[in-house]
Parts: structure tokens; C-alpha cells; sequence
């Protein structure tokens, strides 16, 4: 069963910030977020394995909230090049991997 | 760095052919993944490997079928294509089992037209 990702679509200016947000039905192993720009394949951005765990690299962050099962990406100070879709991807008892819909993230100068 | 190496990059193919896409997994990865992304839309998951077993099964259509062979590498077998099966068709690999517990790293995809 997918994850059920929002907003649809976000778009920013230049240094503006965004919240991303994943939730699944289901108890999770794990919370990945990968970056997928047109045509190319998605690329990995964090992984998150327990509840409560934080993560982040320079401007980017989540948060992975077990007991809600649900995530959260935050971009702050958007760049030019955070534009893309924003995936996340689930691992539960049962299921492998499995992809949200996407979030088409545009930034603008 | 070694990265997922998916063969061949496009493909096309008529109705009714057949296609086999492969996947080599980033070396000492045993773990396989394979999904299927139409245009605009999400990666759906088709099917999974670990250690050369089937872990997990999504959406693949029962035309299709896939395998993992003893050196890890795998190739996704499709036939009786039809016009909805044209998609960009990634692979990804991990290390250590398919709930998603490590990160999974994506091949560049094959690009499959079927006409």
C-alpha cells in the first residue's frame, strides 16, 4: 500500500521554505526520501529508521514520527536546484518499498 | 563509485514482442528492486529480490516475470507487450533484506517503447 504524500505541488521563491509531508496506514520499518528531476533517475536523500530520528544535510531535513507513521521533509532557504519531485518511500512488516505519489517542488529566482 | 547499471538504456519494441531488461546491482548489494514509472507518474513497485529470492511482489502484470541470479545481478522478463507497457523501468539496489531498512540506490532506468 502506498504512502500518501502532500502537498501535490509546491512552488517557491529562491530562499523561501517548504514542508513536504508522507503518512502510510501502516506501521513502518523505515522513511526514505529521494529527489527525482525529468527524465533521470530518483536520487537518495535520507533515510529515517526510528521513530522520533531527525535527520539532515545542509538545508535539508525530516523528521520521522513512528507512532503518527508519518515523515516529514523540510527544505529551507530553497535553492534553484532543490526544484524536482520529491518522493518518499516506505518499508513496513509487510511490504518492500513502496513510493508516494510525489511532490513537484519548483523554485523561482 | 559503482554505481546500479541497467541494460539496455532504450528499447523498443512492437505489440506482442517480447523484452528482458537487466539490472547489476552496486557490488556486495543483494537486495533488488523493480519498478515501473509512466510519464507524470510515481515508481510503481513491480517486484523484489533478496539473496536471489522473491521478497516482495507489487504490480507486475503476470505477463512479466523476474529473477535474481547467483551473482546478485537481475533481469525482468516481459512479454506480450502492449502499448501501456511503454514506461521508464528502474532498478534499485540495497544491502541487508527489502523492508527498506538501508538505502536503496536507483540505476538510470531503461526506457521501454513499445509500438
Amino acid at each position: 500500500q502506498q504512502p500518501v504524500q502532500s502537498p501535490q505541488a509546491v512552488i517557491l521563491r529562491e530562499g523561501e521554505d517548504a514542508v513536504i509531508n508522507c503518512s502510510s496506514s501502516k506501521a513502518l520499518y523505515s522513511v526514505h526520501w529521494y529527489r527525482q528531476k525529468h527524465g533521470e533517475a530518483p536520487v537518495f536523500l535520507m533515510i529515517l529508521l526510528k521513530g522520533g530520528e531527525q535527520k539532515g544535510h545542509d538545508k535539508i531535513s525530516a523528521s520521522f514520527n513512528e507512532k503518527k507513521q508519518q515523515s516529514s521533509l523540510y527544505l529551507t532557504a530553497s535553492q534553484l536546484s532543490y526544484s524536482g519531485t520529491y518522493f518518499c518511500g516506505t518499508g513496513s512488516p509487510s511490504d518492500d518499498m513502496r513510493f508516494g505519489a510525489g511532490t513537484r517542488l519548483t523554485v523561482k529566482p | 563509485a559503482a554505481g546500479v547499471i541497467q541494460s539496455p538504456r532504450h528499447l523498443i519494441k512492437e505489440k506482442r514482442e517480447t523484452a528482458t531488461l537487466k539490472c547489476y546491482p552496486i557490488p556486495r548489494h543483494d537486495t533488488v528492486y523493480w519498478y515501473q514509472q509512466g510519464p507524470g507518474q510515481d515508481p510503481q513497485f513491480l517486484i523484489s529480490f533478496y539473496e536471489k529470492m522473491q521478497s516482495d511482489k507489487g504490480s507486475i502484470p503476470d505477463r512479466f516475470s523476474a529473477q535474481q541470479f547467483s551473482d546478485y545481478h537481475s533481469e525482468l522478463n516481459m512479454s506480450s507487450l502492449e502499448l501501456g507497457d511503454s514506461a521508464l523501468y528502474f532498478c534499485a539496489s540495497s544491502l541487508g533484506g527489502g523492508a527498506g531498512n538501508t538505502e536503496a540506490f536507483f540505476g538510470q532506468g531503461t526506457r521501454l517503447t513499445v509500438v
